[in-house]
């Protein structure tokens, strides 16, 4: 079975851009979440989405923001870029909600100048 | 809110076990996770404890105490691939599931 897939796996963008960062899921997987990872800060939660609707959210700013399509896809946006937004995007899936054991993708690696 | 600690790091020899302990403080308490990363790599999960007790699963054991806010990761016949990060989450309760993670604890396995 194919594992959690990320596109693209490495951005640059520039302060002030917006950037949407894809995921799919584990066949048969319906819950997808996004993670943040940074040295400073660690793992952090960005939301989850279960069947097309967003199920819980982290604490981070509304320019953070995400979808889920009907085949379980998802898409993250981070919009008016920061240079403190630069990190590794983490997707992980798992067949149900409320955040079992989850599968993570290899990640986008952002970095904002 | 939720506050986890692990230590920073940790060292063993190959072949021996090492235990690698997480406290934390939660309002509301619904399963603690542990995970794998290695250097570069996505996490991957190892083990989920909603229950006190001992769950075992090969190498890796994970033990929880809840009314002690307490878990270990135990790794018995450590291999150098065993070099890894090691992050504690907690869930907590309520409407919605939160994780929050603890900042992992690096081990490193020598010959």
């Amino acid at each position: 079975k194919a594992g959690v897939t990320q596109t693209p796996r490495y951005l640059i963008k520039t302060r002030g851009q917006q950037v949407t960062l894809s995921c799919s899921p584990i066949s048969g997987h319906r819950s997808v979440s996004w993670y943040q990872q940074t040295p400073g800060q660690g793992l952090q939660f960005l939301f989850e989405y279960f069947s097309e609707t967003q199920r819980n959210k982290g604490n981070f700013p509304g320019r953070f923001s995400g979808r889920q399509f009907s085949n379980s896809r998802s898409e993250m946006n981070v919009s008016t870029l920061e240079l403190g937004d630069s990190a590794l995007y983490l997707c992980a899936s798992s067949w149900g909600q409320g955040l079992y054991e989850q599968y993570f993708g290899p990640g986008t690696r952002l970095t904002v100048t | 809110g939720q506050n986890i600690d692990q230590p920073t790091e940790m060292t063993a020899t190959e072949g021996a076990i090492v235990q690698i302990n997480c406290t934390y403080q939660t309002s509301g308490f619904n399963g603690l996770f542990w995970y794998q990363q290695h250097a570069g790599e996505a996490p991957t999960f190892l083990s989920y404890n909603v229950l006190d007790g001992l769950e075992e699963k090969g190498r890796f054991s994970s033990f929880l105490s809840r009314s002690k806010g307490y878990s270990y990761l135990l790794l018995k016949e450590l291999q150098m691939k065993d070099s890894a990060s090691y992050l504690c989450a907690v869930r907590e309760r309520g409407g919605s599931y939160i994780p929050t993670f603890g900042r992992g604890t690096s081990l490193i396995v020598h010959p």
